[in-house]
């Protein structure tokens, strides 16, 4: 989906590298995620804005950071990255309630 | 939120209807039904979504059993770059606001043969 933009799509860096990873979005929507997904499973909730005050922790915050610099922009940050963070990491973002999520291309992250 | 149960792989021929199911018999009745798919190493893409009537939009149509404990997923005219993995989601509208929404399980792989 073009209206959600992740970059870098790819990114291979070292243990202990602070990374970043960044999603810019054109659809004006308040709400935005960050997903990682490893191989064989499903997207798992790292961090959910709602705006640019609220911030909030998914199921497995610990090791990352957020920032929501705009209402279009929400970054993620590994700040000491470590092997085990190596995947695939989405970003989303969603309208009105109960509608559905819009999602990047998302970035392939490997750590060595 | 309501488990649902999908087969794991199928194929159907270009140009043909592909018609993939999605049982949910512990739906609740506020929960509606969503479809997503996963283009190999692509983020995950919106399809269609329902809560009781039938649906459709420009990429398929949703069908829902009239007691809603089932639904088919219907992609009119298949073609190559419609296979994917293909995933079958029931939830309440507010714990998608919070985003829970994609943990997901296996989906069913099609694929689209020539």
């Amino acid at each position: 989906d073009a209206d959600v933009t992740q970059t870098p799509r790819n990114r291979i860096t070292k243990t202990g590298k602070r990374i970043m990873l960044e999603c810019s979005q054109t659809k004006g929507h308040d709400r935005m995620y960050w997903y990682r997904q490893d191989p064989g499973l499903g997207l798992r909730l790292i961090y959910y804005s709602f705006d640019v005050k609220d911030i909030n922790k998914g199921e497995i915050s610990d090791g990352y950071s957020v920032s929501r610099q705009a209402q279009a922009k929400f970054s993620l940050s590994l700040e000491s990255a470590i092997p085990n963070q190596t995947a695939l990491y989405f970003c989303a973002t969603r309208g009105r309630l109960g509608q559905p999520q819009h999602f990047g291309d998302g970035t392939r992250l490997s750590i060595l | 939120d309501a488990k649902t149960t999908q087969p794991p792989s199928m194929d159907c021929a270009e140009g043909r209807a592909a018609n993939l199911p999605c049982n949910h018999s512990t739906i609740s009745g506020n929960e509606y039904v969503y479809w997503y798919r996963q283009i190999h190493s692509q983020g995950p893409q919106y399809i269609i979504h329902g809560l009781k009537n039938n649906e459709t939009n420009e990429m398929a149509s949703l069908i829902i059993t009239e007691d809603r404990k089932s639904s088919t997923l219907i992609l009119p005219h298949a073609t190559l770059r419609d296979t994917a993995v293909y995933y079958c989601i029931v939830r309440l509208p507010r714990s998608l606001n919070a985003g829970n929404m994609l943990t997901f399980g296996g989906g069913t792989r099609l694929m689209v043969k020539p």
